[in-house]
């Protein structure tokens, strides 16, 4: 199996603050990461795939990069409706593989 | 809109098999793969398997030798089965639709049910 690890697991900070979440994948797995919102009660949401590309509806504010092993998820500008858990997930192979998240809280 | 919703039963007992359907609902289960995942509370997302519309299966290893998925496309449905539950299987297990033109990423998901293993 894919390992994916993400950090920080939980992260602090102030509306309109830039935040950046970081994923590593056990091996290369190409530009097949995902990012994922989730929100207490929630369904998970897509946010971005293969990588880079925006999921539609999703504000320009998320953005994705990387590629191979490492992979990062920005938010350019923190809003209140961004604090969540956010998830990223490899679809190189099965078993599809989640990090363990990253928790964003107001500070 | 493509829209997923999981049904079955909220409570099953240790050792017997859990069952969960997902009725898709604004498109055609066709051509697609269609997957399950579980998150136990307060813990992350655990994914379970997938089926593709023609019958053709992967599931996660810690699982195969208990998990069985199925489709049935004249109802827009597929099917979970996991036997032998324990107070482990506990979670909330979602439906989602996996798709190759997002990067097999998962882009619909359903709202989730609380299966919960007791006696």
């Amino acid at each position: 199996d894919i390992q994916m690890t993400q950090s920080p697991s939980s992260l602090s900070a102030s509306i309109g603050d830039r935040v950046t979440i970081t994923c590593r994948a056990s091996q290369s797995i190409s530009s097949y990461l995902s990012w994922y919102q989730q929100k207490p009660g929630e369904a998970p949401k897509l946010l971005i795939y293969a990588a880079s590309s925006l999921q539609s509806g999703v504000p320009s504010r998320f953005s994705g990069s990387g590629s191979g092993t490492d992979f990062t998820l920005t938010i350019s500008s923190l809003q209140p409706e961004d604090f969540a858990t956010y998830y990223c997930q490899q679809s190189y192979s099965t078993p599809r593989t989640f990090g363990q998240g990253t928790k964003v809280e107001i500070k | 809109q493509v829209q997923l919703q999981e049904s079955g039963p909220g409570l099953v007992k240790p050792s017997e098999t859990l069952s969960l359907t997902c009725t898709v609902t604004g498109g055609s289960i066709s051509s697609y793969y269609w997957s399950f995942i579980r998150q136990p509370a307060g813990k992350g997302l655990e994914w379970i398997g997938r089926i593709y519309t023609s019958g053709n299966t992967n599931y996660n290893p810690s699982l195969t030798s208990r998990v069985t998925m199925s489709v049935d496309t004249s109802k827009n449905q597929f099917s979970l089965k996991l036997t032998s539950v324990t107070a482990a299987d506990t979670a909330v297990y979602y439906c989602a639709r996996e798709t190759g033109t997002t990067g097999r990423a998962l882009d619909y998901w359903g709202q989730g049910t609380l299966v919960t293993a007791s006696s």
